[in-house]
C-alpha cells in the first residue's frame, strides 16, 4: 500500500525556520519526482517545490525561492522541506505528492502537516 | 502566471449530470488535471491529461477539453461527491491551480 506521512510542522515565529519530511512506503520512492504543495486555510492550494528522481534537480515557486530548500534521501525513502525566513503568507498545510508519470501532476498525495507562522 | 478560473460553487440533486468548468488564462494544451477534495482530507487525482481516468477513479468521472476551456463531467451525481474540485495546469510555468468549485449534493 503507498503511503506518504508529512511530519515537522508546528507554531513557529516569522524570520524563523522549520523542516518538513515526507516519509515514503509502498512504492520505490527513489524511481519518481515528488512535489510540495500547501494550502492555507480556507483557501486554495498552491505548488511550492519539486525535485527529480535522483535529487539532481530542483524547482520553487518564486515567493519561496531562496528561503525554501527541496531534498531528498532515497536510502531513507524521505523527501524533505528545509523553510527559512518564515512569514505569516508561509502559513499552510504543506503536503508532500507523487508524480508517478513525470507530468508534473500529483497522483497520491499524504494528509499534510500544518504550518503556523505567528509571533 | 497562468491563471485559472473556476465557478465557486454549484448545487445539484443525485442522479443528475453535472459539469464543472475550467478557464485558463492562456493555452495549457491538453495538460490539465483534475483533483477531488473532501473537508478535512487531501486532494484525489481523478483526471489527467484532460480526459484520462485515473486508476481506481468511478467512470461516472469525464474530463474534456484543450486550449483554455475544459470541464469535469460526474454523471450521475452520487451523495459522496460532496467536494470541492481543482483543476490545475502542467504546461506553464509555475505549476498552478484553480480556486475550486465546491459541489453540493441537494
Amino acid at each position: 500500500e503507498v503511503q506518504l506521512v508529512e511530519s515537522g510542522g508546528g507554531l513557529v515565529q516569522p524570520g524563523r525556520s522549520l523542516k518538513l519530511s515526507c516519509a515514503a512506503s509502498g512504492f520505490t520512492f527513489s524511481n519518481y519526482g515528488m512535489h510540495w504543495i500547501r494550502q492555507a486555510p480556507t483557501k486554495g492550494l498552491e505548488w511550492v517545490a519539486s525535485i527529480s528522481p535522483s535529487g539532481g534537480s530542483t524547482y520553487y515557486r518564486d515567493s519561496v525561492k531562496g528561503r525554501f530548500t527541496i531534498s531528498r534521501d532515497n536510502a531513507k525513502s524521505t523527501l524533505y522541506l528545509q523553510m527559512d525566513s518564515l512569514r505569516s503568507e508561509d502559513t499552510a498545510t504543506y503536503y508532500c505528492a507523487t508524480d508517478w508519470r513525470s507530468n508534473w501532476y500529483f497522483d497520491f498525495w499524504g494528509p499534510g502537516t500544518m504550518v503556523t507562522v505567528s509571533s | 502566471d497562468t491563471v485559472l478560473t473556476q465557478s465557486p460553487a454549484l448545487a445539484v440533486s443525485p442522479g443528475e449530470r453535472v459539469t464543472i468548468s475550467c478557464r485558463a488564462s492562456e493555452s495549457v494544451s491538453t495538460r490539465m488535471h483534475w483533483y477531488q477534495q473532501k473537508p478535512g482530507q487531501q486532494p484525489k487525482l481523478l483526471i489527467y491529461g484532460a480526459s484520462n481516468l485515473e486508476s481506481g477513479v468511478p467512470a461516472r468521472f469525464s474530463g474534456s477539453g484543450s486550449g483554455t476551456d475544459f470541464t469535469l463531467t460526474i454523471d450521475p451525481v452520487e451523495a459522496n461527491d460532496t467536494a470541492t474540485y481543482f483543476c490545475q495546469q502542467s504546461w506553464n510555468d509555475p505549476l498552478t491551480f484553480g480556486s475550486g468549485t465546491k459541489l453540493e449534493i441537494k
